[in-house]
């Protein structure tokens, strides 16, 4: 099976702007997880994506939001950028019968 | 909600010797799963083994093998036999087992441990 992918792999933006970024989860995988990574505060769960449903979500500003479309794949989207958006984005999947999460190469985002 | 900690930012190891990375973990819940993932230069996220806190046998995966201490929260990888390949941070991670609420697909990360494997 092909694993986690996400697009774009690298992105740069200025203050202000709003970007997308997609995540196709492993084929028959329905459950997508979204993950910010900076060198200052780790890795932080930004929210859950279950058909189509956002299950749930972590402490991040509603600048930050998601959609899971109907084939599971997800995006997420953040609006009027800060430069402390820059970071590393990563997206994990997860299948109906497994607890095991499986993450994409992750998207970097540079905010100017 | 649960904590998880590594007190190691960095370790090292001669090729071909062992290492072991700790984790210490927080929680009131009783069933959950440990995960230890590595994340090379090139920063995938790559799964090196899991464990289920009902089971009292300590997971192994080749030369990975883990520590489970459930008593005293503890969660510790061992790597044997190091090989350049293995130079990544190393995170552990926690998942509670309980469906719903906050549970919902999220994964709890320490703040990793830098591991150097010098030839």
């Amino acid at each position: 099976k092909a694993g986690v992918t996400q697009t774009p792999r690298y992105l740069i933006k200025t203050r202000g702007q709003q970007v997308t970024l997609s995540c196709s989860p492993i084929s028959g995988h329905r459950s997508v997880s979204w993950y910010q990574q900076t060198p200052g505060q780790g890795l932080q769960f930004l929210f859950e994506y279950f058909s189509e449903t956002q299950r749930n979500k972590g402490n991040f500003p509603g600048r930050f939001s998601g959609r899971q479309f109907s084939n599971s794949r997800s995006e997420m989207n953040v609006s009027t950028l800060e430069l402390g958006d820059s970071a590393l984005y990563l997206c994990a999947s997860t299948g109906s019968h497994t607890d095991t999460q499986y993450f994409g190469p992750g998207t970097r985002l540079t905010v100017l | 909600a649960q904590t998880v900690t590594q007190s190691q930012p960095e370790m090292s190891v001669q090729e071909a010797e062992t290492v072991t990375l700790s984790c210490t973990y927080d929680t009131s819940e009783s069933d959950y799963y440990l995960f230890w993932y590595k994340q090379p230069p090139s920063r995938q996220m790559i799964l090196v083994i899991r464990q289920e806190a009902y089971k009292q046998q300590n997971a192994t995966e080749n030369r990975f093998s883990v520590n489970f201490q459930k008593a005293a929260k503890s969660f510790s990888l061992k790597i044997s036999d190091s090989q350049l390949g293995d130079a990544a941070m190393y995170f552990c991670a926690y998942r509670s087992s309980n469906a719903g609420g906050t549970s919902y697909g999220k994964l709890t990360f320490g703040q990793g441990t830098i591991l150097t494997v010098h030839p």
